[in-house]
Parts: C-alpha cells; sequence; structure tokens
C-alpha cells in the first residue's frame, strides 16, 4: 500500500509568522504532487502543484520537493487566522487516483 | 465559469437504503472522480471514470457503482447501505492529459447520514 504520511497536528502558530507543513511519501516513482487545504465542513481546494524538485512559489505559499527524500512541503508566509485548516497532501496512485494523507491542521492565533 | 458542482448537498438515509448521489464536472473536463471522506480522515478514491467507463477503482465492495454519460456528468450509487458509509462524498474532475500530471478539482461534496 502506497503511503502518505502528515503529521496530524494541530500546529499552532502566531497570526504574521511562518507555518511549515510536512508530508512524506512511499511511492518512489511519483512525479506530481499536490496540496489541498480544506475548512471544517468543506471540500478540499487547491493550493499548489509541484512536479520538479526544489521550490515553487505561488503569493505567500511555497512548495518544497525533494524527491530523493520522499518528502515535500508547504511553507505559508505571513500566516493569517483566515489560514486555519486542515491541509492535505495528495500523491496518484497508480496513476488516477489521488492518494491522500490524513492531513494537518493548522491554527493561525491573532 | 461554473466549477464542479454535486447534489444534493446533504442527505439522510436508514440502512439497508440504496442512495444516488450526482456530480457534474467543471467546464471543458471530461474525468470525474469520486472519494469517500469520513471524519477526521483524507478522502478516499472510489473510482474514476473517463469516456463513460470506469478506469480505475479504489479498496472499495461492489455496493458502490457509478456511471458517467455523455455531457460528462456522473452519479455514484450506494446499495444496501451501512453506518460505515455515513462520510463526506467528493466528486472532483480533471481535464484530459498526461495522467499523474492532471489535477482534480473538487465539488462541494455530498454530505451523507445513514441512521
Amino acid at each position: 500500500q502506497k503511503e502518505v504520511e502528515q503529521n496530524s497536528g494541530p500546529l499552532s502558530v502566531p497570526e504574521g509568522a511562518i507555518a511549515s507543513l510536512n508530508c512524506t511519501y512511499s511511492d518512489r516513482v511519483s512525479q506530481s504532487f499536490f496540496w489541498y487545504r480544506q475548512y471544517s465542513g468543506k471540500s478540499p481546494e487547491l493550493i499548489m502543484s509541484i512536479y520538479s524538485n526544489g521550490d515553487k512559489e505561488d503569493g505567500r505559499f511555497t512548495a518544497q520537493l525533494n524527491k530523493a527524500s520522499q518528502y515535500v512541503s508547504l511553507l505559508i508566509r505571513d500566516s493569517q487566522p483566515s489560514d486555519s485548516a486542515t491541509y492535505l497532501c495528495a500523491v496518484p496512485n497508480s496513476g488516477y487516483a489521488l492518494n491522500f494523507g490524513k492531513g494537518t491542521s493548522l491554527l493561525v492565533t491573532p | 465559469d461554473a466549477g464542479v458542482t454535486q447534489s444534493p448537498t446533504h442527505l439522510i438515509k436508514t440502512r439497508g437504503q440504496q442512495v444516488t448521489l450526482r456530480c457534474s464536472p467543471k467546464s471543458g473536463h471530461d474525468t470525474v472522480s469520486w472519494y469517500q471522506q469520513a471524519l477526521g480522515q483524507g478522502p478516499q478514491f472510489i473510482f474514476q471514470y473517463y469516456e463513460e467507463e470506469e478506469r480505475q477503482r479504489g479498496n472499495f465492495p461492489d455496493r458502490f457503482s457509478g456511471h458517467q454519460f455523455p455531457n460528462y456528468s456522473s452519479e455514484l450509487n450506494v446499495n444496501a447501505l451501512l453506518l460505515g458509509d455515513s462520510a463526506l462524498y467528493l466528486c472532483a474532475s480533471s481535464l484530459p492529459g498526461l495522467a499523474e500530471m492532471d489535477t482534480q478539482y473538487f465539488g462541494p461534496g455530498t454530505r451523507l447520514t445513514v441512521l
């Protein structure tokens, strides 16, 4: 069974700080990686996708990928209370299905 | 540009009943995937439909079945409902292209409660 592992948290950071969310995966051949944000009671919303080793930045969000270490992370700069949500890491499984981690709960305190 | 839509929003059923959930993909998308999300868990892949055929299936029993129509919309059917089927059911659509590169966009979900 191909696994996607995330620390369930909760991760608590003060407003304005950097939040760092981590994800490890077991399938060495995975080529694409996705971060979704899910507010309580809502559906997942795509934040970032990353396909190549290194960093990818989009506004306050930066995804970092290290395929050799099978590790992908999401950094949120200048965290805001509205960033409080569960962040899901997803990796394609056998081509079509997305295999999700259980998610990390982030709480940004004012 | 309409996103992924799902109906109904909420549904309450009793054990043993059957349920049908519906999904319309994002404009221009032809692939529909269904996921089940239990409370506190990540979404679990049920199956994916492409060109009106089930292309891939996750580890779900045959009680879970689906269909895709020529307009790319899709239905998820669950027979003989169990208490454990209570969950948020998510539909996701994606663009055609390289399989692993396809980004999946989720609809608002259907909350199913089985009593």
